[in-house]
């Protein structure tokens, strides 16, 4: 098993630009999840899925836009980026929800707004 | 403000030595979880703790939950290089979604 999949890796992009981080995920898992970490302020929720065709809003959804048309994917879609939107940017995936489920990361994103 | 605070921010120590972190809230936490991030990767679980007063050993780590269910401590014993990265501390606040602490970077020097 791949476990969850995150690419690219690292990007760049200039203000304005839009860009689509992409996250797959081979356990079946209904839960899956975008989380963006800046140094010193831990992990926010931008968006989560409960299952396919159904998404809600986190912490910090504005500037974010998701959708999960499968079970496997959930990709996270920034369309007018900004330079408040450099962080790294994690994915993840869990079987069950709340503080029992045992949430699975991609390796993450590094995206830099200049 | 975090919801979830973590102390203290940054451990340099020495290889061997014994270390302590800690994760504190005026909530009450449904279960609280340990993750250890090492740099350019995700995330991993430790383990979940779930009953207050609950203390739980994974090797030389030993995770304790408070009675009050509002804090957690994380003890390493005779820590080693390998101990390196970043801990974070998470929980479900009663009726809430995962939250997470701003984690604890811990250097353990050979």
């Amino acid at each position: 098993n791949a476990g969850v999949t995150q690419t690219p890796k690292f990007r760049i992009l200039k203000i304005g630009q839009s860009m689509t981080l992409q996250c797959a995920q081979d356990m079946n898992h209904n839960y899956m999840y975008w989380y963006r970490q800046d140094p010193g302020m831990g992990l926010k929720l931008i968006y989560y899925s409960v299952g396919a065709g159904i998404t809600d809003k986190g912490e910090v959804p504005n500037g974010y836009n998701v959708s999960r048309s499968t079970t496997e994917d959930f990709p996270l879609r920034l369309e007018l980026a900004a330079p408040s939107q450099t962080s790294v940017y994690f994915c993840a995936s869990s079987l069950r929800t709340g503080g029992s489920g045992k949430l699975f990361f991609g390796s993450g994103t590094q995206l830099s707004v200049l | 403000t975090q919801l979830l605070e973590q102390s203290p921010q940054f451990l340099s120590i020495q290889e061997g030595e014994n270390l302590t972190v800690y994760c504190n809230s005026s909530s009450v936490f449904s279960s609280l979880q340990w993750y250890r991030q090492e740099p350019g990767e995700g995330p991993v679980l430790l383990v979940t703790v779930v009953t207050g007063g609950e203390v739980k050993k994974l090797k030389r780590l030993t995770f304790q939950f408070g009675d009050a269910r509002k804090d957690s401590s994380l003890h390493i014993t005779a820590a080693q290089p390998g101990d390196t990265g970043l801990y974070l501390c998470a929980g479900v606040p009663d009726g809430n979604k995962l939250v997470f602490g701003a984690g604890t970077i811990l250097r353990v020097k050979s």
